[in-house]
């Protein structure tokens, strides 16, 4: 599998933007890059998804590279529920199902 | 509604005692996964079932064993459980589609003395 490269921690303020990079210098052409996050004591949980474009919806903006070595997660207006480690994953569409292998991650603090 | 229910939440066993976690979902996904995930660490797949289809991780110890006698129930054995299977155990289903979304239940913790 390839792997992904993330910064162990990073900090934001309440209501600012929070940009989490990640490296996948190895992606191959049908590796999809996923991202989920895991709150404190829950299990974890989708945030995005993409292949080449970049991907938008209710909780975060996905931006890839145009060499897809590297994408990054954009949280627009970070809260305190955004508290979490963030995963960024690749899995294969070369299987009939995405089986995810996740990295260490990285955990995000949001101050007041 | 909870989707991917797990039980119990909190389960506390003795070295060597055999114990079983619980997974349902109400999803009718094709495709369940059990992973374990120690203190301050990544969750790591031991096994998924495509269907009826077991398949496990080439690293998952034998101590370790599932069950899912249907599409909506899934079960994580552990025959002897050992100190070092303290962890978190979550459970996970998807379609069978490589970019669905993986649901995740909400862990048992699990504790052995």
């Amino acid at each position: 599998d390839a792997k992904t490269t993330q910064p162990n921690s990073m900090e934001s303020n309440e209501e600012e933007p929070v940009h989490l990079p990640c490296n996948h210098s190895t992606i191959s052409g049908t590796d999809y890059i996923h991202w989920y996050r895991q709150l404190p004591s829950q299990g974890p949980e989708y945030v995005i998804h993409g292949l080449t474009s970049n991907v938008n919806n209710r909780m975060a903006s996905l931006a890839i590279a145009e060499d897809r070595k590297s994408s990054t997660l954009i949280l627009h207006r970070a809260t305190l529920r955004d508290a979490a480690v963030y995963y960024c994953i690749l899995s294969s569409f070369g299987t009939s199902y995405g089986k995810l292998t996740f990295g260490q991650g990285t955990i995000l603090t949001v101050h007041p | 509604d909870a989707m991917v229910i797990q039980n119990p939440r909190y389960q506390v066993t003795q070295f060597g005692k055999p114990v079983t976690l619980s997974c349902s979902q109400t999803l009718n996904h094709n495709v369940m996964y059990w992973y374990q995930q120690k203190s301050s660490q990544a969750p790591k797949l031991l096994f998924h079932y495509y269907d009826k289809d077991f398949n496990n991780e080439a690293d998952t110890p034998d101590n370790f064993q599932s069950r899912r006698p249907n599409t909506s129930f899934c079960f994580l054995d552990i025959r002897s459980p050992g100190l070092g299977d303290t962890a978190m155990y979550l459970c996970a289903t998807s379609r069978d589609d490589p970019t669905d979304t993986q649901y995740f239940g909400p862990g048992t913790r699990l504790t052995v003395l």
